[in-house]
């Protein structure tokens, strides 16, 4: 068991550009979970998968954001057209399928756009 | 709304002291309680969690936090502060209905005196 991976670990773009994060859960959690962090907050939910369903999506993820979740293994987020106030940091968290709810985060993606 | 208040922003204490870092949520049901720390530029580490049964749960690092129902309270408590405890740490909330997604305080900072 190697944890929650997320790739890159940071992401530096000019405005106006695409992004796309992924993550890897751990291998036998079936949901995943991302959420936004900025600078002297606690994170906010964006979305939720169990498997390959997108079961949940915050208000914050606006339409130039968007989550696959293909296999039901890893994800990914993407942020079309960027704008500064998407500098953050993104956190990916995985769950097991029963039991205890607990989730396990990732490292995270911090992104700068300039 | 669900929301969680951790009022301190900033704590500070010497090493070998005692620690409390407060938690409250707003909830109408009984909800599943986690505490994460984080330290600078990481993900989150699973402290503790409270789901149901004893009131009082211990988790990793020597730390142990009280669930209070009658004042909506999941307090964090270490009864010696080492300085690697120096972290930024979040109480969060779970809700059995909501897919598991957490409800983060904006969380303390400690800071550790030698």
């Amino acid at each position: 068991d190697t944890g929650v991976s997320q790739n890159p670990r940071h992401k530096i773009t000019k405005r106006g550009q695409n992004v796309t994060f992924r993550c890897d859960p751990i291998s036998e959690h079936n949901r995943l979970y991302w959420y936004r962090q900025t600078l002297g907050q606690g994170p906010e939910f964006l979305t939720y998968f169990q498997n390959e369903a997108q079961l949940e999506k915050s208000r914050l993820l606006s339409d130039r954001f968007s989550a696959e979740r293909p296999k039901g293994s890893f994800s990914t987020l993407e942020i079309q057209r960027t704008e500064q106030g998407d500098s953050a940091m993104y956190l990916c968290a995985s769950s097991p399928r029963t039991g205890t709810y607990e989730q396990y985060f990732g490292p995270g993606t911090r992104l700068t756009v300039t | 709304a669900q929301s969680v208040t951790q009022p301190d922003i900033h704590i500070t204490v010497s090493e070998g002291a005692s620690l409390e870092l407060r938690c409250n949520y707003s909830y109408g049901a009984t909800p599943y309680l986690f505490w994460y720390v984080q330290s600078p530029g990481q993900g989150l580490q699973l402290l503790l969690k409270y789901f149901s049964g004893d009131t009082l749960v211990q988790g990793i690092k020597g730390f142990e936090a009280e669930f209070k129902r009658s004042q909506s309270s999941f307090n964090l408590r270490k009864p010696s502060v080492h300085w690697s405890d120096a972290a930024e740490y979040f109480c969060a909330v779970g809700f059995s209905g909501g897919y598991n997604k957490l409800i983060f305080g904006a969380g303390t900072r400690l800071a550790v005196h030698p």
